[in-house]
């Protein structure tokens, strides 16, 4: 199956700087590629997803790259805010088969230092 | 906010006692799914259902079970072959179709001793 890794487990930034967390994965199958944000206490929501037919997708502060040759793909969130704190989680599917769940890859606590 | 919810937020069990979580949803979702969350290990997925009256085995199904009767329904229940239960449990549904995000409930926190 699926095995989705992903970088750094912790990730501490100044208030304007950027941060970039990555993600490996294992199934060159795999076309689908959403990021979740879970603050403290609260659900995992959807921030943003790629598709593997796109290399790069923007939202505002928040980006994500696909690299498909090297199964890897990141996030960039740029000019970070204290609200930005929170762990993200990358997840990695192949849609349009019969199975549809999502991996997870272990997650990044984000802290932004004010 | 509604739309999928878990009951009940935390659970205490003895060792060796099944323990059944609920997860509801009024979304219309078809598919519903149950996760795993613990510390540095992301989420690991335990079963999930495309449609009612099927699921299928997830990455750690062992020592849990679930049943969807109903569309909005999907309990799982931990049972005591199930050799590390302590966890926090998420539930969350989707439509199942292409690139539909997930909707997560607010977890439920089982301990047991």
């Amino acid at each position: 199956g699926e095995n989705v890794e992903q970088h750094p487990s912790t990730l501490s930034v100044q208030e304007g700087d950027s941060a970039v967390i990555k993600c490996t994965y294992s199934d060159s199958a795999s076309n689908y590629f959403p990021w979740y944000k879970q603050e403290l206490g609260k659900r995992p929501q959807l921030i943003i997803d790629i598709r593997s037919n796109v290399g790069e997708k923007k939202d505002q502060r928040i980006a994500v790259t696909l690299n498909k040759t090297a199964k890897h793909f990141s996030l960039h969130i740029t000019e970070t805010q204290p609200e930005d704190s929170a762990v993200y989680f990358c997840a990695a599917s192949i849609v349009d088969t019969g199975r549809r769940a999502l991996t997870f890859g272990s997650g990044t606590r984000l802290q932004v230092q004010p | 906010d509604g739309g999928i919810t878990q009951s009940p937020k935390y659970l205490f069990r003895k060792e060796g006692q099944n323990v059944t979580l609920s997860c509801e949803q009024n979304l219309n979702h078809d598919a519903m799914y149950w996760y795993r969350q613990d510390p540095g290990q992301g989420l690991r997925l335990i079963y999930y259902s495309q449609i009612v009256n099927d699921f299928q085995k997830g990455d750690i199904a062992e020592g849990y079970s679930v049943s969807r009767e109903k569309k909005e329904s999907f309990p799982l229940t931990v049972t005591s072959a199930q050799k590390n239960p302590t966890a926090f449990y998420l539930c969350a549904s989707s439509w199942g179709q292409d690139n539909s995000p997930l909707h997560f409930g607010n977890g439920t926190r089982l301990t047991v001793t």
